[in-house]
């Protein structure tokens, strides 16, 4: 079935470093994939999102590049701040006839940074 | 509400009891999610719905689980004879439209049962 792997945390950083976080999936068709971020206390948000091969989703300084090639969507920053501590999700949403629009998500990863 | 609103915020339950957890959507939001969020873990799937249908329970983990949204709006996810393995944060989310539209998430309910 469809699934979603992403690195495990926690991943520590002094801020303005450089993040990857690693995202594949595996999937039937052309899925959707998205970032999710879970700030402490909060509801899961949407970060950014690709529809399709090679789109690249872009919020906040974070992007992914939809990768089909390679089934990735990994998520990078050039320069993390401390606002950014929160636990990451990769999700990915089925696209073929009949599925749900469901969202399949991976374990999460915790990001710390430090001052 | 500005948001998906869900309650109680905290449920502690004895095993063998019912619970009912509450679901209110953002207003005219077409499609209608349940998650299960166990400790340490990704969302899972639980149930979906258009509008007063409920038209995928494929993740409802055993028939003690139940969810309706009779009018199209408010849902209500119910667990019967709770286990321990039942304790989770369930997670619901809503959005406008049924394909590829932003999914909206409440804070959550976190059960314990004990």
């Amino acid at each position: 079935g469809d699934s979603v792997t992403q690195m495990e945390g926690p991943v520590t950083l002094s801020e303005e470093a450089f993040l990857t976080i690693n995202c594949t999936y595996t999937a039937t068709g052309y899925p959707s994939l998205f970032w999710y971020v879970q700030y402490p206390g909060e509801g899961l948000q949407l970060l950014l999102k690709a529809t399709k091969a090679d789109d690249k989703g872009s919020n906040k300084g974070f992007e992914a590049t939809y990768r089909k090639e390679t089934t990735s969507f990994h998520l990078e920053k050039g320069s993390v701040q401390v606002s950014d501590s929160a636990v990451y999700f990769c999700a990915l949403s089925p696209n073929y006839g009949g599925a749900t629009n469901k969202l399949i998500f991976g374990t999460g990863t915790l990001l710390a940074v430090q001052p | 509400g500005a948001g998906v609103s869900q309650s109680p915020r905290y449920k502690v339950a004895k095993r063998g009891q019912d619970v009912a957890l509450r679901c209110d959507p953002i207003s005219g939001h077409v499609s209608l999610f349940w998650y299960q969020q166990a400790l340490g873990q990704g969302p899972e799937f639980l149930t979906y719905f258009q509008n007063e249908a409920q038209l995928d329970k494929s993740g409802l983990p055993s028939d003690r689980f139940f969810a309706e949204r009779p009018e199209g709006s408010v849902s209500t996810l119910k667990i019967q004879r709770t286990q321990q393995e039942d304790s989770a944060v369930y997670l619901c989310a809503s959005s406008p439209g049924t394909a590829n539209t932003e999914a909206f998430f409440g804070q959550g309910t976190r059960l314990t049962v004990v």
